[in-house]
């Protein structure tokens, strides 16, 4: 079990710029997650994926933002026209599918992709 | 629509001292809540998860409470030690996850 993980770790780019980051979860995980964290305040929601269907997808994740799951394994999450108030550190979490022990289960955070939009 | 507030903001502490991060939500309707340790720039590592039915758990120097009727819970952290700086985020858990804004903690040498 290798973990979550997310690429890249670090990415800086000029406002008006695409970018695209890569979030791999532990391989038997169906469901995916990712959520947002700007400077001094918690990860907030952005969207999630049973399988390749998106299930959810928060009013925080404007037009601007589009993520997918195309094989049900690794998602991306691409943002166009990026702006200064993008920058924000965007982490990826997964977790087994339904049914679970509700009492205990929980999700499992990557190390997250650091944006700084200049 | 569920809120997580964490009280304080931030905590500065000389080594050795007992200390206490509150965590309040709005909704009782949960599966667990979670205590989670931050540091500058990193992911998140989890510490405790307190189940909905639970009242405590407890790890090594650190011990969580949950009050789920009045929408509570607190992380005591015993013996604080440099070691312990970073930002301490409260999740709660119902399908997603709920997180408080953190309390920022510097344990002083």
């Amino acid at each position: 079990d290798t973990g979550v993980s997310q690429d890249p770790r670090h990415k800086i780019t000029k406002r008006g710029q695409n970018v695209t980051f890569r979030c791999d979860p532990i391989s038997e995980h169906n469901r995916l997650y990712w959520y947002r964290q700007t400077l001094g305040q918690g990860p907030e929601f952005l969207t999630y994926f049973q399988n390749e269907a998106q299930l959810e997808k928060s009013r925080l994740l404007s037009d601007r933002f589009s993520a997918e799951r195309p094989k049900g394994s690794f998602s991306t999450l691409e943002i166009q026209r990026t702006e200064q108030g993008d920058s924000a550190m965007y982490l990826c979490a997964s977790r087994p599918s339904p049914p679970w022990d509700r009492g205990v289960e929980t999700q499992y955070f990557g190390p997250g992709t650091r944006l700084l939009v200049l | 629509k569920q809120e997580v507030t964490q009280i304080p903001a931030a905590l500065s502490v000389p080594e050795g001292e007992n200390l206490v991060l509150n965590c309040s939500f709005t909704d009782s309707a949960i599966y667990n809540l979670q205590w989670f340790r931050q540091d500058p720039g990193k992911g998140l590592t989890s510490l405790l998860l307190i189940q909905s039915s639970q009242r405590e758990q407890t790890s090594g120097r650190l011990n969580a409470s949950l009050d789920k009727s009045s929408g509570r819970s607190t992380l005591y952290i015993a013996a604080s030690q440099p070691g312990d700086s970073a930002t301490y985020l409260c999740a709660v858990n119902f399908n997603k996850f709920y997180f408080g804004s953190g309390t920022k903690l510097n344990v002083k040498p």
